[in-house]
C-alpha cells in the first residue's frame, strides 16, 4: 500500500511569487490535514480536510489556502510568498475521523 | 486554546530506560498521540491514549491521565536508532484539530 505522496519535494522561491503544493494520500484515507514545520515554531497546524470540505484551519493568514478533489488529493496554496514561509510543509492522511495520521516525506519550501 | 509542553532536549546511555513527558491544556479532550521523527524524514506514529491508564507497545509504552492533562512516552532498552524527536499531540473534542507539541529530541549515547 502506498504512502502519503507529496511534490514537489525540493523547491526554492522569491519573495512575492506563490506556491502550490500537491498531497496524495493513501488510498482510502478521507482525511487530509496539513502542517508547517520550522525549527523555532515546531509542527504548526494549517488545515484539514474530509470530502472535499475543510473541516478545521489554523492561525495562518489569508496567503495561506488549500483545497481537497474528490479523489482525496489536496493542495495547498501559498501566495506572496515570505521569507519566513520557508519551511517543511507537511501533508498526512487518516483513515477515520479523529484517527492516527500517516505522514508524507514533506515539501521543503526556501524562499529567497 | 491549547497549550503542550514537553522538554526540548534529552540524553540517555544505550540499553537505559528514558521517560518523555507531556503535560497538556486542551478545550475538550479527544485523544493524545506520540509521534518519532528522525532527522529529515517524516513523523511516524507511536502510541495513541485516550483512556487513562499505560499502553504498552514491544519497548515503548505510554501512559496518559486526563485529570492531570498528562502523559509520558517510557523507552526501555535504548538503541542508537533510538534517538530522534518525539512530539505529543493532543486532538480537541471541540476544535478537531490535532496540534503538536515542540517535540522531545532525544540523543542516545553509547
Amino acid at each position: 500500500k502506498a504512502g502519503v505522496t507529496q511534490t514537489p519535494r525540493y523547491l526554492i522561491k522569491t519573495r512575492g511569487q506563490q506556491v502550490t503544493l500537491s498531497c496524495s494520500p493513501i488510498s482510502g484515507h478521507r482525511s487530509v490535514s496539513w502542517y508547517q514545520q520550522t525549527p523555532g515554531q515546531g509542527l504548526q497546524f494549517l488545515f484539514e480536510y474530509f470530502s472535499e470540505t475543510q473541516r478545521n484551519k489554523g492561525n495562518f493568514p489569508g496567503r495561506f489556502s488549500g483545497r481537497q478533489f474528490s479523489n482525496s488529493r489536496s493542495e495547498m496554496n501559498v501566495s506572496t510568498l515570505e521569507l519566513g514561509d520557508s519551511a517543511l510543509y507537511l501533508c498526512a492522511s487518516s483513515f477515520r475521523d479523529a484517527g492516527e495520521l500517516f505522514f508524507g516525506e514533506g515539501s521543503r519550501l526556501t524562499v529567497l | 486554546g491549547q497549550n503542550i509542553d514537553q522538554p526540548t532536549e534529552m540524553t540517555a546511555t544505550e540499553g537505559a530506560i528514558v521517560q518523555i513527558n507531556c503535560t497538556y491544556q486542551t478545550s475538550g479532550f479527544n485523544g493524545l498521540f506520540w509521534y518519532q521523527q528522525h532527522a529529515g524524514e517524516a513523523p511516524t506514529f507511536l502510541s495513541y491514549n485516550v483512556l487513562d491508564g499505560l499502553e504498552e507497545k514491544g519497548r515503548f509504552s505510554s501512559f496518559l491521565s486526563r485529570s492531570k492533562g498528562y502523559s509520558y512516552l517510557l523507552l526501555k532498552e535504548l538503541q542508537m536508532k533510538d534517538s530522534a524527536s518525539y512530539l505529543c499531540a493532543v486532538r480537541s473534542s471541540n476544535t478537531g484539530k490535532l496540534i503538536f507539541g515542540q517535540g522531545t529530541t532525544l540523543q542516545v549515547k553509547p
